[in-house]
């Protein structure tokens, strides 16, 4: 596809259950971005891949989460014991070099609602 | 630490009125600024950078670091304009935001 695809669009799951979600970026982008939204908080950074090395996670709010890249392209991020505060859009990013100058390309995200 | 701030949670202003958005940040080297918008509906996607100094859909936005600040102005606000807005600003490889700008372009 021509943009950065997420999955799912819309999770609902129970509290203390675990999730995954998905980001397969535009092709040929190096840098990967997952980001948090949240009402009233803005944009959260979580975790940043160049390639599939991760040089920066440091945004991710616990242990429970992490974020894995294969092949240079499709990244997760995985939630484990989700709790009510989980709850956000989760979007993610991709960029033909990352660093300066690099314009973000977003997915439509993915909504989680822990219940 | 903070470093991008935006203290205007809603802005509501009538359709050819002038819009200002607030942005102030803090970073001790030479800051590279974005404007990001989400219209209803659609993906983030970039308006504008700083280091382009352009115009795009009639916004511009100046960086004076004398006040640390890229406020985003538009002269004629256009119903159109209505979207969240957020303020950028790269360091260390990514990219952090401020909390967003409601604005609402009322007829």
């Amino acid at each position: 596809g021509a943009g950065v695809s997420q999955s799912p669009s819309n999770k609902v799951t129970e509290k203390g259950k675990d999730v995954e979600l998905r980001c397969d970026p535009i092709s040929g982008h190096t840098a990967l971005y997952w980001y948090r939204q949240s009402l009233g908080q803005g944009l959260e950074f979580l975790i940043y891949f160049q390639g599939n090395s991760a040089p920066d996670k440091s945004g991710l709010p616990s242990d429970r989460f992490s974020a894995e890249r294969t092949g240079g392209s499709v990244s997760t991020l995985t939630i484990q014991r989700t709790q009510q505060e989980d709850s956000a859009v989760y979007l993610c990013a991709s960029s033909y070099s990352g660093g300066l100058g690099g314009e973000l390309f977003f997915g439509e995200g993915s909504r989680l609602t822990v219940l | 630490a903070q470093r991008v701030t935006q203290p205007e949670k809603l802005l509501s202003v009538f359709k050819g009125a002038p819009v200002e958005l607030k942005c102030n940040y803090s970073y001790s080297g030479s800051p590279e600024l974005f404007w990001y918008v989400q219209y209803s509906r659609q993906r983030l996607q970039l308006l504008l950078r700083h280091i382009s100094r352009e115009s795009i859909k009639g916004f511009t936005a100046d960086l004076n670091k004398g006040e640390t600040s890229f406020h985003l102005k538009k002269p004629f606000a256009q119903e159109e304009d209505s979207a969240m807005y957020y303020c950028a600003l790269i360091h260390d490889y990514k990219l952090s935001f401020g909390a967003g700008t409601t604005v609402t372009v009322r007829a």
